[in-house]
């Protein structure tokens, strides 16, 4: 079975400092691996995937994150942080047999001035 | 850029009342999903769906069903809604295969 593990539930930070939200996966087959940011009262954005290819994987906001196969983790990290960085974020995965993602329960990532 | 609308941000209703929520995706995209958002619990899915009129049910189908009439459309019922319900509802289209989804605004849904 396929699952995505959320390590924290909460991270608060200082402005302009570095942060890593932890993310590990679950799977006996080759997975797709996503994070999303949600803003309060929206929809999910997408803000990296990997698929294949390189692990080192970049997006949008400055945020990157890192597929792990030995550790079995696809980590979000920003080297600094703004106060507009505050949201929930989501990890999620699937595998290429179907279609249908496993999230993790979110991390609240909180910039602090 | 791919658009998902959905039809209301927020909702009120009572309890026992039959409530439509509606999504529309303009990328002609294969699939399309409901998914409810509470709390420390992370995204559920609720149904699935691949193809028009085809169906599938998610984790948590219990209470709800769904229709798919046309291919941008993907509709969310509760037959009889109950206060358990309330949460946020959020739809999301995907292309024919394992990608990247993509999701509306979200309903805010309360009953009563």
């Amino acid at each position: 079975a396929q699952s995505v593990t959320q390590l924290d539930s909460q991270v608060p930070v200082f402005e302009e400092a570095p942060v890593e939200l932890r993310c590990n996966y679950s799977s006996s087959v080759s997975v797709y691996l996503f994070w999303y940011v949600q803003y309060p009262n929206q929809g999910l954005q997408l803000l990296l995937k990997y698929l294949s290819g390189s692990t080192l994987v970049k997006g949008i906001n400055g945020f990157e994150a890192e597929f792990n196969k030995s550790q079995t983790s696809f980590h979000l990290r920003k080297p600094s942080v703004h106060i507009s960085d505050t949201a929930e974020y989501f990890c999620a995965g699937t595998v290429n047999t179907g279609n249908q993602f496993y999230f993790g329960t979110g991390t609240s990532l909180t910039v602090i001035p | 850029d791919v658009k998902v609308t959905q039809s209301s941000r927020y909702l009120v209703k009572r309890t026992g009342e039959k409530v439509f929520l509606e999504c529309v995706q303009d990328m002609d995209h294969e699939n399309m999903f409901w998914y409810r958002q509470d709390p420390g619990l992370g995204l559920r899915l609720i149904y699935f769906s691949y193809d028009v009129k085809m169906k599938e049910k998610g984790d948590i189908p219990e209470g709800y069903s769904v229709s798919r009439e046309k291919k941008e459309r993907f509709s969310l019922i509760l037959e009889s809604a109950s206060t358990n319900q309330t949460s946020m509802y959020l739809c999301a289209s995907q292309t024919g295969g394992a990608d990247t989804q993509y999701f509306g605004p979200g309903t805010r849904l309360t009953v009563l």
